[in-house]
């Protein structure tokens, strides 16, 4: 069965540095979401993008975090600078045109980030 | 923002019992999802529901989606040790600003003993 793609699995950095996250989604799908999961609480959406333009960024905090789908295929969220409470699984989730009503999303395996 | 309330928060039981979680929420939803989540790992999606009453199976796995379509339950019969994990229940907003976008409740973690 074809998977979201993520990398790096795993990231230390130190506080203030930047850092990069890459999803490559299902080949097809063309909704891509960046979901924030702290431990022991249920992801939470950052950004959804429908092909290559963002649809939802909201809660996406837009002051250090951004996130591009310049072709519409694979995205990548930046923090830039990091902070400690941005310690966290960083999910990419895809599903096919639609909304999640009618669509399901598939998630990848995340990028867990420790912020020293 | 809409809500979901998972229950209960956590459970120790032993292999081959049957467990029952459910999941709720202040408003209304259309659709409900049951995800797994391993550790170290992505949520995998278990069971969606489209229709308020429906009671939809997958394996040892049963959910129903709530005829109030604000509740949802999910059921695993005859558990194994490999149904450790996080259940989180999903649902897409239905209007306004929340259409579409998914919420999650907080989990319920799942420990089998063998």
């Amino acid at each position: 069965e074809a998977e979201v793609a993520q990398s790096p699995r795993y990231k230390i950095t130190e506080k203030s540095q930047a850092v990069a996250f890459w999803c490559d989604p299902i080949s097809g799908h063309a909704t891509l979401y960046w979901y924030r999961q702290i431990l022991g609480q249920g992801p939470e959406l950052l950004v959804q993008f429908q092909d290559e333009s963002v649809v939802d960024d909201s809660q996406l905090p837009k002051d250090r975090f951004s996130a591009e789908r310049l072709k519409g295929v694979d995205s990548t969220l930046k923090i830039q600078p990091a902070e400690l409470g941005d310690s966290a699984m960083y999910l990419c989730a895809s599903s096919p045109r639609g909304p999640a009503q009618i669509s399901p999303l598939h998630f990848g395996n995340g990028t867990r980030l420790t912020v020293t | 923002g809409q809500q979901l309330n998972q229950s209960p928060q956590s459970m120790f039981i032993q292999e081959g019992e049957d467990v029952s979680m459910n999941c709720t929420s202040s408003s209304i939803f259309n659709t409900w999802l049951w995800y797994k989540q391993d550790p170290g790992e992505g949520p995998v999606l278990l069971i969606a529901l489209y229709k308020a009453g429906e009671l939809t199976s997958n394996g040892r796995l049963t959910a129903q989606f709530g005829i109030t379509r604000k509740d949802s339950f999910l059921n695993i019969s005859a558990s194994i040790p490999s149904d450790v994990g996080i259940y989180f229940c999903a649902g897409p907003g239905t209007g306004g600003t929340s259409y579409g976008k998914l919420t999650f409740g907080q989990g319920t973690i799942l420990t089998v003993h063998p």
